[in-house]
């Protein structure tokens, strides 16, 4: 009964390809967040929506669109993959913007 | 600024040992904190948290120091056991243009030799 859930656990394609990773969470919560992890682990914000509203956007490149179809979800796709988009991206959740964050397992890209 | 990753700082200690790790925050404005554990393959999961209005809080053999004055955070884990093994962040929350965010540190690695 997994709080924040994300899939793929893992995703190996080419360069240019087009991707989307899925975020559900079961917590209630109103407030969710991408974040990507590089190689050197280093956790850094991309997106934040709040009840479905985009509240944070870190200067990321627009080939990544996130969309939230209900405040339950979160899904990130990603447009014309590049071989320094290779991470591990993270979901998470909370409940306002004020409180902890509770993260999924993980989303591992590789790109080829 | 917010923290830029250069490497990732390693914590050798003994079993049973006492382990201590350090983290600079970057907003003396920021009111919250939270110390993450992430282990190989999985997500940073909570372990204890503080509010800017306490200097120290502890939970089951961790203890969360925050000093203020020089922005800095402490995580004491008491007789560490080999599945303390992992990497281990801390997190400011941080007001930015209107809405508040989290920034994570660099993360320090904790190996514990049997």
């Amino acid at each position: 009964d997994t709080a924040v859930s994300q899939t793929p656990k893992y995703l190996v394609t080419q360069m240019g390809n087009d991707k989307s990773i899925k975020c559900e969470q079961n917590l209630g919560h109103d407030t969710m967040y991408w974040y990507k992890q590089d190689s050197k682990k280093f956790l850094k914000i991309m997106f934040s929506y709040n009840n479905k509203e985009l509240i944070i956007n870190e200067t990321v490149p627009n080939r990544f669109s996130p969309k939230s179809p209900d405040k339950a979800h979160l899904n990130l796709h990603i447009n014309s993959l590049e071989l320094g988009d290779s991470a591990v991206y993270f979901c998470a959740s909370s409940r306002t913007t004020r409180e902890k964050l509770f993260f999924g397992s993980g989303t591992q890209l590789s790109v080829l | 600024g917010e923290s830029v990753g250069l490497h990732l700082p390693t914590l050798s200690v003994q079993e049973g040992d006492n382990s201590i790790i350090n983290c600079a925050y970057s907003n003396s404005a920021s009111d919250y904190f939270i110390w993450y554990k992430q282990e190989s393959g999985k997500g940073p999961q909570f372990i204890i948290d503080i509010r800017s209005n306490m200097d120290k809080r502890q939970g089951q053999r961790v203890t969360v120091l925050l000093n203020k004055t020089v922005k800095h955070l402490s995580l004491q884990i008491a007789a560490t056991q080999p599945g303390d093994s992992a990497v281990y962040f801390c997190a400011e929350n941080t007001q930015d243009s209107g809405t508040y965010k989290y920034i994570f540190g660099t993360g320090t690695r904790l190996k514990v030799l049997a």
